[in-house]
């Protein structure tokens, strides 16, 4: 039983680069949701998807951040211009309607 | 706005004992409520989720719920050091269950 693939799992980068994780659901799962785990204010929601389709992503902490769900199963955040403030680990989750959420294993990313 | 609430702990037990964990809500319209395991520097797993008031139990783990008192618990028996984590509280964000809450999680600790 395949679980969430993310990758890369940890992210070296500069400040000012531009940063894309990605993540691949569970088969079948048309919910997907990105996360911050800051470890200090636990799991900050940033945006999710249900399919294609972006149903709230108030959550991203400014424009710099975007994500994208192409063709309604992997899905990409984007940090453009990454900043040093930026450093956490980003977790995806998915889910089918009515289910919990199974997450990802994180990708770890360290802006420098 | 829905609120989950939990003792942020250390909660410490040791070995063999029962550990419990719990978790209050606000929004009485709460219909479903999932208990999740963080390693420390891991993303969460869902352990179990629970829907109807009294008890639910999988292997070691037995979920209590009371919608009258809008109070969730998570029991563990015969309690493992393996069980040390950091335990998540969750409940939908709305009745379409699409988005979830989490409490800020208690961390447990098991003393060999």
């Amino acid at each position: 039983d395949a679980g969430i693939i993310q990758s890369p799992k940890h992210e070296v980068t500069e400040m000012g680069q531009t940063v894309t994780l990605r993540c691949e659901p569970i088969f079948g799962h048309n919910f997907l949701f990105w996360y911050r785990d800051t470890f200090v204010q636990g799991l900050e929601l940033l945006s999710y998807f249900r399919s294609r389709s972006i149903i709230d992503n108030a959550g991203m902490p400014t424009e710099r951040f975007s994500a994208e769900r192409p063709d309604g199963s992997f899905s990409t955040l984007k940090i453009q211009p990454a900043e040093q403030g930026d450093s956490a680990v980003y977790v995806c989750a998915s889910r089918l309607a009515r289910t919990g959420q199974y997450f990802g294993p994180g990708t770890r990313l360290t802006v420098t | 706005q829905k609120e989950v609430e939990q003792n942020s702990g250390p909660l410490s037990v040791p070995e063999g004992a029962i550990a419990s964990l719990n978790c209050t809500y606000s929004d009485r319209g709460s219909q479903s409520f999932f208990w999740y395991r963080q390693y420390s520097g891991k993303s969460p797993e869902l352990i179990m989720f629970i829907y109807s008031n009294g008890d639910k139990e999988d292997g070691r783990f037995t979920a209590q719920l009371n919608k009258a008192s809008q109070y969730v618990s998570l029991l563990i028996r015969d309690s493992q050091p393996s069980d040390s984590a950091t335990y998540l509280c969750a409940v939908p964000r709305d009745n379409y269950g699409q988005n979830f809450v989490f409490g800020p999680g208690t961390r447990l600790s098991v003393l060999p």
